[in-house]
């Protein structure tokens, strides 16, 4: 079963919106990571949230993490056409020491409409 | 400055072919991963190697998959005697000391006919 599981599975929102996708976890981690990958594409870090932050903000990205509910969020405010793409949560396979083996979810496949 | 480079873009196979997948970590990265991805799903880890040595390859499948990152050159990725089902995008990754943050080269889509 996936570690990392995404919801929605797909996003169509209005440029100018603001969009969230939800990642929920099953194992203890030490940080918990999102991806974007645009069609085609490799995966393009966006952001790194430690275990023991609830919060964390870069541009018009804000996400959160629930460690009692083994969730995080990602919000992109102000949406535009060009943040189209697939959005990943992604924990790793071994706690206590990132090995790089990163487990991903299916991810959200997020539609920006100009 | 470039990125973690992946060649080629497209590879088509017959079965029974061999497939050798290439990547170029980025400048200063000692560790390189190999992900697959299938239409439709996330990413799944196959193997992680540092200079001439294979870290973890759990996700290997036992038989005619194999990974190197020699001193010199990139880390290939090799699979023997190609079926329908290695159809799948091949995402190779690096990262530097703090092996946290992965940097994604493009991928290799493999197509078996």
């Amino acid at each position: 079963s996936q570690q990392g599981e995404e919801d929605p599975q797909a996003l169509s929102i209005q440029e100018g919106e603001n969009a969230t996708m939800n990642c929920s976890y099953k194992t203890s981690i030490n940080n918990l990571q999102w991806y974007r990958q645009n069609s085609g594409r490799g995966l393009v870090h966006l952001i790194l949230i430690r275990s023991n932050e609830r919060e964390k903000h870069s541009g018009r990205l804000r996400v959160t993490l629930d460690t009692s509910k083994k969730s995080s969020s990602l919000l992109i405010t102000a949406s535009r056409a060009a943040d189209t793409a697939s959005y990943f949560c992604a924990t790793e396979a071994h706690y206590g020491g990132s090995q790089g083996n990163l487990i991903f979810g299916k991810g959200t496949k997020l539609s920006v409409k100009p | 400055n470039a990125g973690v480079m992946q060649n080629p873009r497209h590879l088509v196979r017959r079965r029974g072919q061999e497939a050798r997948l290439r990547c170029s970590p980025m400048k200063g990265h000692s560790h390189v991963y190999w992900y697959r991805q299938l239409p439709e799903e996330g990413l799944k880890f196959m193997v992680y190697l540092q200079k001439e040595n294979i870290i973890d390859e759990s996700g290997m499948p036992k038989e005619r998959f194999s990974a190197e990152f020699p001193k010199e050159g990139p880390s290939i990725l090799r699979i023997q005697q190609v079926v329908r089902g290695d159809s799948a995008a091949y995402f190779c990754a690096s990262s530097g000391q703090g092996r946290e943050k992965l940097f994604f080269g493009s991928g290799t889509q493999l197509s078996v006919l």
